[in-house]
């Protein structure tokens, strides 16, 4: 399986700012995702960061919000941009196994908090 | 729409077998899966089956799928403490995107 890192693993950050957010990849993968988990809920999908060319966006996530770079096939950022205290959420990326294309392995998540 | 539903607790006793249950609305869903998060931590793939078959075992983990009734099941044998985490269930038409449960949280008490 893959072995993925995220930077910070938290943060308390003010409303208003904004904090990008690494994911690293110890192999290049094609196939790269950023989720959100809110307090308590499930995980939903914000979007699938390409590589070469502009994220593609669920249904209620906006570039301008939530602009991700992928400039090669290790790496990738999200930022959350202009925050408020309902973008307080822990924030995966995900991967899926080259050998495996079923399995998709997470990140240990970014905690962010903004008060 | 894709819809995943679980229970959102269980409580067990060391050593009882645990069933995680969890039903999902696509009929199309091509691979169901287990993850396990514990807390502060990320998301762990336990398992997961591809929607032709109706089981699938690995050590202490064994998933049943009934395709009919669009239900899943995980079941851990010999509960342990250290099994205490949130389980979620998650479906796939296999290309790629997951659609989650809410989770259920396992209570192991000694």
């Amino acid at each position: 399986s893959a072995v993925i890192s995220q930077k910070p693993s938290r943060d308390i950050c003010q409303r208003g700012t904004s904090l990008t957010i690494q994911c690293q990849v110890d192999s290049q993968v094609t196939m790269m995702f950023w989720y959100r988990q809110q307090p308590g809920q499930s995980l939903t999908l914000i979007a699938t960061a390409n590589q070469g060319s502009e994220a593609t966006y669920e249904s209620g996530f906006v570039i301008d919000k939530f602009p991700i770079s992928r400039p090669n096939l290790t790496f990738s950022t999200l930022t959350v941009s202009n925050m408020s205290p309902e973008d307080s959420s822990i924030y995966l990326c995900s991967v899926v196994g080259e050998a495996t294309v079923h399995e998709q392995f997470f990140g240990p998540g970014t905690r962010l908090t903004v008060l | 729409g894709e819809d995943v539903e679980q229970s959102l607790f269980l409580s067990v006793r060391e050593g009882d077998s645990s069933v995680i249950n969890c039903t999902y609305t696509d009929s199309s869903s091509t691979y169901l899966y287990w993850y396990k998060q514990e807390p502060g931590a990320g998301l762990q793939l336990l398992t997961y089956i591809f929607s032709n078959m109706d089981m699938k075992q690995d050590q202490r983990l064994t998933v049943l799928l009934n395709k009919k009734d669009k239900h899943l099941s995980l079941r851990i044998a010999d509960t342990q403490t250290g099994d205490s985490a949130i389980y979620f269930c998650a479906e796939s038409m296999g290309y790629s995107t997951l659609t989650f449960g809410k989770g259920t949280m396992l209570l192991v008490s000694p």
